[in-house]
């Protein structure tokens, strides 16, 4: 079946360690997007890309990078540098560019915890 | 900054319609006006969108003013199941920047 997948589900990592979230779709989609959400908040864009080997800073990139090698994948590297990394984390794709209605597929999100 | 204002929550009774309204006052003309929702602790799941024209599917019903600066979700027979945060986004073209606000948090009363 068509979709976005995110792994792993929950991670756990020490301070100061480096972390890459997982997102992988196979849904066609040029673009994709990463969002952070924390307790009782709404989703705050980190990067997003429209094309592969090409993305855009969020309103909250610091501490964070992302690559876009291929179509189908986003990773989402959380560094040492983020001094607030325990959050619920969100891929997303959707079509770029005309057609498609352009609504946005989500996958089920990574829980991180740092301890 | 999010381009849309909401409720931060609201109720509604089982069985009843849930209005749930949404400002946009500087929205573009060439801006989409898009609607997700979020159960806990899951991904948002897209509702319904449009431009300027009033807009329904099995899921919801969208009402957009005709000026465009604000517009009205509206599920029509609110179940338990509806409980979740929802999100009014605007946006101009299928991959473009999306800035989500806080969204509402819809509460349906038994």
């Amino acid at each position: 079946d068509g979709g976005i997948t995110q792994s792993p589900k929950y991670l756990f990592r020490k301070e100061g360690q480096n972390v890459t979230l997982s997102c992988e779709q196979n849904l066609n989609h040029d673009a994709m997007y990463w969002y952070r959400q924390d307790p009782g908040q709404g989703l705050r864009l980190i990067y997003y890309s429209q094309i592969v080997n090409d993305f855009q800073k969020g309103d909250i990139a610091e501490g964070y990078s992302v690559s876009r090698e291929k179509k189908e994948s986003f990773p989402l590297t959380v560094t040492s540098a983020q001094k607030n990394p325990t959050a619920f984390y969100l891929c997303a794709s959707s079509h770029a560019g005309q057609g498609g209605t352009g609504e946005l597929f989500f996958g089920e999100g990574s829980r991180l915890t740092v301890l | 900054d999010a381009k849309t204002t909401q409720p931060p929550s609201m109720d509604c009774a089982e069985g009843r319609a849930a209005n749930l309204p949404c400002n946009h006052s500087t929205i573009s003309g060439n801006e989409y006006v898009y609607w997700y929702r979020q159960i806990h602790s899951q991904g948002p799941q897209y509702i319904i969108h449009g431009l300027k024209n009033n807009e329904t599917n099995e899921m919801a019903s969208l009402i957009i003013t005709e000026d465009r600066k604000s517009s009205t979700l509206i599920l029509p027979h609110a179940t338990l199941r509806d409980t979740a945060v929802y999100y009014c986004i605007v946006r101009v073209a299928p991959g473009d920047k999306i800035i989500f606000g806080k969204g509402t948090r819809l509460h349906i009363l038994p």
